[in-house]
């Protein structure tokens, strides 16, 4: 299947501790994008990169750091945990070109902090 | 600074009614601006997409239109069904940068 996927699908863990989240596409695109979505639905971009470059970086807690290791994976390192971190978070890539910068999106990781 | 707002923040219609969502942004230099419908729990799925080139775009039932002298956007839903429930979230993307900036979302209801 041609998709824009995410791992884990659901996170919970406690306070302090460090994850990550591991995003992969296969619609040879070269930028990706991570989005937090808030308890109110409300979508924001994080980080962007493009050919591995990161292009978008939002005012984030540098608790956060996104690494994209080649153009098909971007993932997301968190340190130190808040409670305000609990969210869901989606990963979405794009293609270059005026026909094919149409935004996919995976199926989220929704994050729980206790 | 680009700011995207969608009105109504909720709807309810019975089914067969044909809608209007709306999308309002404040940078008419938008390089595109992409339609999308959020189900409970899910991803976001890819509905349409408009350049800044065109004035509207269609697929099946739904059709997007342009408008960026007035920094608007709508999506026309014909004789919409309860599978239309969802939330619809339109996302703009201005030109010379990547970012997309997302509206608030309308939720909408179709009601049998």
């Amino acid at each position: 299947d041609t998709a824009v996927s995410q791992t884990p699908k659901y996170l919970v863990t406690q306070m302090g501790n460090d994850k990550s989240i591991k995003c992969e596409q296969n619609l040879g695109h070269d930028t990706m994008y991570w989005y937090k979505q808030d308890s109110k639905k409300f979508l924001k971009i994080m980080f962007s990169y493009n050919n591995k470059e990161l292009i978008i970086n939002e005012t984030v807690p540098n608790r956060f750091s996104p690494k994209s290791p080649d153009k098909a994976h971007l993932n997301l390192h968190i340190n130190s945990l808040e409670l305000g971190d609990s969210a869901v978070y989606f990963c979405a890539s794009s293609g270059s070109g005026s026909s094919y910068n149409e935004q996919f999106f995976g199926p989220g990781t929704r994050l729980t902090v206790l | 600074k680009q700011e995207v707002t969608q009105i109504p923040a909720a709807l309810s219609v019975p089914e067969g009614e044909n809608l209007v969502l709306n999308c309002s942004f404040t940078d008419s230099a938008i390089y595109n601006l992409q339609w999308f419908r959020q189900d409970p729990g899910k991803g976001l799925t890819s509905l349409l997409l408009i350049q800044s080139s065109q004035r509207e775009q269609t697929s099946g039932r739904l059709n997007a239109s342009l408008d960026k002298s007035s920094g608007r956007s709508t999506l026309y839903i014909a004789a919409s069904q309860p599978g239309d429930s969802a939330t619809y979230l339109c996302a703009a993307r201005s030109s010379g940068t990547y970012k997309y900036i997302f509206g608030t979302g309308t939720r909408l209801k179709v009601l049998a």
